[in-house]
Formats: structure tokens, sequence, C-alpha cells
């Protein structure tokens, strides 16, 4: 079983869609959950942290339930410019900083 | 931008030689991470420096190795290339006494031939 899952995609969403991403973790250890934005060949950028008790920076939500070890990102509004691939990121917690990517989910937002 | 740089840009080698990979750091980071990135995937660590030391490694052969420099720039050598070693090489910048979050370079795309 792989650390981190992410449903592939592609999600293909109209402008103005809501859309949602899903992601589980195998490790409940597991300290620090992160959302990060990957552009077609161009370097993982932070999209966001996630928190416990959930957090929103503008269009873009992010939710964490310890309990059943899974992570949301939704994104309200889509634009054109959020097609790109989101990757779901954990720290695993082995004392060690080191970051477990998934496989990323990539967005498509047609006009 | 993050402002961590990585060089080259683009790299081709042939199977059996050996490459060397640079980044420079964040300013205020003091740590840096090495990710592998094949096609297709998420980017899997190699390993982490910190203070000039490796500070944890991930299931990569001992042909992949590093140092990082008191400036707290660093290096990824690999030896004996395979073909499979064809992927985007990232650098990470973080600061073990800030949180988690750690900010990458443009990458290294490296082809093995």
């Amino acid at each position: 079983r792989k650390e981190v899952e992410q449903d592939p995609g592609p999600f293909n969403v109209p402008e103005g869609a809501t859309v949602a991403f899903n992601c589980t973790y195998s490790n409940s250890a597991s300290q620090s959950f992160f959302w990060y934005r990957q552009d077609c060949r161009k370097e993982p950028k932070l999209l966001m942290s996630v928190y416990s008790s959930g957090n929103e920076d503008g269009r873009f939500t992010a939710q964490l339930n310890r309990a059943s070890q899974y992570i949301s990102l939704l994104i309200r509004d889509s634009k054109l410019s959020d097609s790109a691939t989101y990757l779901c990121v954990v720290n695993p917690g082995t004392g060690r900083r080191a970051l477990t990517f998934g496989s990323g989910t990539r967005l498509q937002v047609q006009p | 931008e993050t402002g961590v740089t990585q060089s080259p840009t683009h790299l081709i080698k042939t199977r059996g030689q050996q490459v060397t990979l640079r980044c420079s750091s964040q300013s205020g980071h003091n740590t840096v991470s090495w990710y592998q990135q094949a096609l297709g995937q998420g980017p899997q660590f190699i390993f982490q420096y910190y203070r000039e030391e490796e500070n944890g490694r991930g299931n990569f052969p001992p042909r992949f190795s590093g140092l990082q420099f008191p400036n707290y720039s660093s290096e990824l050598n690999v030896n004996a290339l395979e073909l499979d070693d064809s992927a985007l090489y990232l650098c990470a910048s973080s600061s073990l006494t800030g949180g988690y979050e750690q900010y990458f370079g443009p990458g290294t795309r490296l082809t093995v031939t």
C-alpha cells in the first residue's frame, strides 16, 4: 500500500465549478500535512498547509481528518489558471523532516 | 520565487557515467533535501542534509551521495548511472527551527541514455 494515495484524475471541470480532491495516508504518526501544486515540467509549489481545524485561503479550503487519515482540498470558482497537478504531502513524523508525496491529481479547468 | 536555485537545468549522460547536481538554498534556511521525480509520479525523498551532515535517507542505493557546504548549498552525486535514473531531481530548502514546509528549486532534468 502506498504511504499517500490520491486519485490520479484527470478531473476535467468547467470554469466556475467547485472541485474536491481527496487523499489518504497510511502512517497514523504523521505530523504535518500539505497541498502542493505542480505545473507541467515545473517544481512543486506550496499551496497550503493543512491543520486539524481546517483552513481556508481564498478559494481554497483544506480539511484534515486524523481519525480516518484523510485529507481534502476544495477549490471553489475554478479558474483556468488552476489547471495543474495537486500533490498531497505528508511529513511521516519519523524524526526527520522528509516529505512523502502522493502521485498527484491532475486538474484541467476548461473554458 | 522561492530563492532556491539549481544547476544545471538539463543534463544528458550515458549509462555508467557519474553526475553532480548543485543546489543553493533559500536565505535563512539551513536544511536541504533532495528528491527524485519520475514522470507521472510524485517526488521521492533521496536524503536530507543539515549542518553538513546527512540527516535522513530514503530508499536509494549508496551510489546516490551528497554533500552540504558551510553556506548551506548542496550537491547530489550519482555514480554508475542507470537508465532508470532519468528523472527530474529537485532540491528543497527548509529550516529545522521553522515549520515542516519545504520550498523547491526549479529542478534538474537528467536524461540517461
